[in-house]
């Protein structure tokens, strides 16, 4: 059974570009949620989507973005990129959430440098 | 103060020593606590999961609450280079996934 992918795994952006990100999960799931781990902060929740419709959103501004497919892939987009957006956008996907006790698969994430 | 603190670390031990990894935190409506093991370069995975307060075995896996003090441990028995890793707990006050806090991470060496 393929794991969640997430493309691109590196990329370089200059301040005040845009990105997306794209997240494929495990066949069957429909809920895929995204979170950014950087040293300082940890690993935090942007939001999740399920079955296209977004059902939670972290406390990240509007830059951030994302939907979802029919066929459930995800995307995410970040809008005029700052210099502390550089971090690792992680993509996990579970059947029915990432709500506490669900076990919930991550990707290998995207690394994204902003310069 | 951060809601959730943990060692940072690098912590690093002998193969087949008892490893004891440890976060602290401040929100005592927190019920949930989840801990995650990450490679290198990887995403994290789910290891251990438990409700309120007490202990959860799971192989050479312990976690255990301790609420009145608002401390949470992980225990590794027998530990084995395979276990190097950054550990990350998290803990929720309720179910849903976007009011979850994630420690920073305790970097662990197992050194055969």
């Amino acid at each position: 059974k393929a794991g969640v992918t997430q493309t691109p795994r590196y990329l370089i952006k200059t301040r005040g570009q845009q990105v997306t990100l794209s997240c494929s999960p495990i066949s069957g799931h429909r809920s895929v949620s995204w979170y950014q781990q950087t040293p300082g902060q940890g690993l935090q929740f942007l939001f999740e989507y399920f079955s296209e419709t977004q059902r939670n959103k972290g406390n990240f501004p509007g830059r951030f973005s994302g939907r979802q497919f029919s066929n459930s892939r995800s995307e995410m987009n970040v809008s005029t990129l700052e210099l502390g957006d550089s971090a690792l956008y992680l993509c996990a996907s579970s059947l029915l959430g990432p709500q506490a006790g669900n076990t919930i698969y991550f990707g290998e994430g995207s690394w994204l440098t902003v310069v | 103060q951060k809601e959730v603190e943990q060692d940072p670390g690098p912590l690093s031990v002998p193969e087949g020593a008892i490893v004891s990894l440890n976060c602290t935190y401040s929100n005592s409506a927190f019920q949930y606590f989840m801990w995650y093991r990450q490679y290198s370069r990887k995403g994290p995975e789910l290891l251990m999961y438990t409700y309120s307060s007490g202990n959860k075995e799971d192989g050479r896996f312990t976690a255990q609450v301790d609420k009145s003090s608002k401390y949470i441990s992980l225990f590794i028995r027998d530990s084995q280079p395979s276990d190097s890793a950054t550990y990350l707990c998290a803990m929720s006050v309720g179910t849903s996934y976007d009011k979850v806090i994630f420690g920073p991470g305790t970097s662990l060496s197992v050194i055969p």
